[in-house]
């Protein structure tokens, strides 16, 4: 069922590093992509979303790159902190359609 | 405004029963979707419910099964219950099938034994 591919599957970073997390997809009529942080015992929570029609957005200190001819988008976050450290997911789905596909996660743990 | 909840936060079946799980979506969304989460085969999407119809379904098998109530409150059931079903259910709530901003509860720990 997954359809989008998601790398590294963990990243170690200093404070204050910019940890990049890299997803692909297959399936060209995705036109949503969220990312998704999530916490040991919580539910994933929205970070930032972005739609084909734009090549970056930011929000905050969490960015999204999207190539759409070559169908990968990443999550860049600035400035990273101790507190960031959590999984990450992407994630694609084709609007008005809540059939969301993930990737696998990225553990990502921020050193003081 | 009070977020997703789920009940209960914990299960513990034996393999063969049954099990329901309860969602009740954010106040005034009346989207809700279930996914299943586990280490090997990480998020995957179980169904979508929207004015008490289902509009999507994932690829489960027939024992998985989902229901939702004019509230919007949804309910998801296992039945004939099988090891590999032990996972973490998350329901995920939003206004409507789009804008797709979903806002996801703390989950339901299952274990079968």
């Amino acid at each position: 069922q997954q359809q989008v591919k998601q790398s590294p599957q963990s990243l170690i970073v200093q404070k204050g590093g910019i940890p990049i997390i890299n997803c692909a997809y297959e399936n060209t009529a995705f036109d949503y992509f969220p990312w998704y942080q999530q916490f040991p015992g919580k539910g994933p929570a929205l970070l930032i979303a972005i739609r084909p029609d734009v090549s970056e957005k930011k929000e905050g200190r969490f960015t999204i790159s999207f190539n759409k001819s070559a169908k990968q988008f990443s999550l860049h976050i600035m400035d990273s902190q101790p507190g960031d450290s959590a999984t990450y997911f992407c994630a694609a789905s084709i609007d008005n359609n809540n059939d969301m596909r993930f990737g696998a996660g990225t553990r990502l743990t921020v050193k003081p | 405004k009070a977020g997703v909840t789920q009940t209960p936060r914990y299960l513990i079946k034996t393999r063969g029963q049954q099990v329901t799980l309860s969602c009740s979506p954010i106040s005034g969304h009346r989207s809700v979707s279930w996914y299943q989460q586990t280490p090997g085969q990480g998020l995957q999407f179980l169904f979508e419910y929207f004015s008490e119809t289902q509009r999507n379904k994932g690829n489960f098998p027939g024992r998985f099964s989902g229901r939702q109530f004019s509230n919007s409150r949804s309910e998801m059931n296992v039945s004939t219950l099988e090891l590999g079903d032990s996972a973490l259910y998350l329901c995920a709530s939003s206004l409507g099938p789009g804008p797709n901003e979903q806002f996801f509860g703390p989950g339901t720990r299952l274990t079968v034994l």
